[in-house]
C-alpha cells in the first residue's frame, strides 16, 4: 500500500541553523505530495505542496522538491526561527484529477524545536 | 484560510462509556469531512470519509459500529467512540473540504484517554 516515511525526531536546532527533514514515499500511482505543519494547540496547516515530478513547493522560507527518481520530498529551510517550532507532517494524496486533496496518507510527524 | 473547529480538545472517559467528538466548519460549507487517528509515534491514519447526508465510508480495518460518524449538516460532523476501551486512547483529528476548496482544512484534534 501507499506509505510515507519521515525522519524520526525530535529535531532540535539553534536559531538561524539549516533545517532538513527527510521524507520518502511509496505509492502505486503518481501522488501529489504535501508538507503540513502543526503549531502547538492548533490544527494542521498546509505548508506547501507539489503535484508532479520536479515541482518545487515553497512557502515561508521552506522548500521541498518532488523527486520521483528517489521517491523523496525533503523539507528544507535555510535559516530557522524560534517561531518555526512545531510538528511537521509529510503526506501524499492519490486523488484522481489532481485538483482535490482531501484523502491523505501521512508520515509519523517530526517535532522541531528551535532554540534562541 | 478556512477555519475548522474540533471539540473537545481532550477528554478522559471510563472504559465502557461512549464519547462524542465534534468537527465544525466555521466559515464554509463542508461537503466532505475526513476523520483520522494517530497513535503515539505513528502516522495519522484515515479512519473514514463522510459526505453530507450520506453514510460514511470506512477504511479497511476500522469498525463502523464502534466509530459512529454522522455528517448531518454542511457544517458539522461527529465521531462517536462507542463502548470505549483503553486501546481506543488516541489522537483523533478531522478535516473538512468544501466544493470550492482544493484542499481540506484541519481541526485542532482531540486527545482521547480511556481509563
Amino acid at each position: 500500500g501507499d506509505s510515507v516515511t519521515q525522519m524520526e525526531g525530535p529535531v532540535t536546532l539553534s536559531e538561524e541553523a539549516f533545517l532538513t527533514i527527510n521524507c520518502t514515499y511509496t505509492a502505486t500511482g503518481y501522488p501529489s505530495l504535501f508538507w503540513y505543519v502543526q503549531y502547538p494547540g492548533e490544527g494542521l496547516q498546509l505548508l506547501l505542496k507539489a503535484t508532479k515530478a520536479d515541482d518545487k513547493g515553497s512557502n515561508k522560507g521552506f522548500e521541498a522538491t518532488y523527486r520521483k527518481e528517489t521517491t523523496s520530498f525533503h523539507l528544507e529551510k535555510g535559516s530557522v526561527q524560534v517561531s518555526d517550532s512545531a510538528v511537521y507532517f509529510c503526506a501524499l494524496s492519490l486523488n484522481a484529477g489532481g485538483t482535490s486533496y482531501g484523502k491523505l496518507t501521512f508520515g509519523q510527524g517530526t517535532i522541531l524545536t528551535v532554540h534562541p | 484560510g478556512a477555519v475548522v473547529s474540533q471539540h473537545p480538545s481532550w477528554v478522559i472517559c471510563k472504559s465502557g462509556t461512549s464519547v462524542k467528538i465534534e468537527c465544525r466548519s466555521l466559515d464554509f460549507q463542508a461537503t466532505t469531512m475526513f476523520w483520522y487517528r494517530q497513535f503515539p509515534k505513528q502516522s495519522l491514519m484515515l479512519m473514514a470519509t463522510s459526505n453530507e447526508g450520506s453514510k460514511a465510508t470506512y477504511e479497511q480495518g476500522v469498525e463502523k459500529d464502534k466509530f459512529l460518524i454522522n455528517h448531518a449538516s454542511l457544517t458539522l460532523s461527529t465521531l462517536t467512540v462507542t463502548s470505549a476501551h483503553p486501546e481506543d486512547s488516541s489522537f483523533y483529528i478531522c478535516s473538512a473540504k468544501g466544493t470550492g476548496n482544493t484542499e481540506a482544512f484541519f481541526g485542532q484534534g482531540t486527545r482521547l484517554t480511556v481509563v
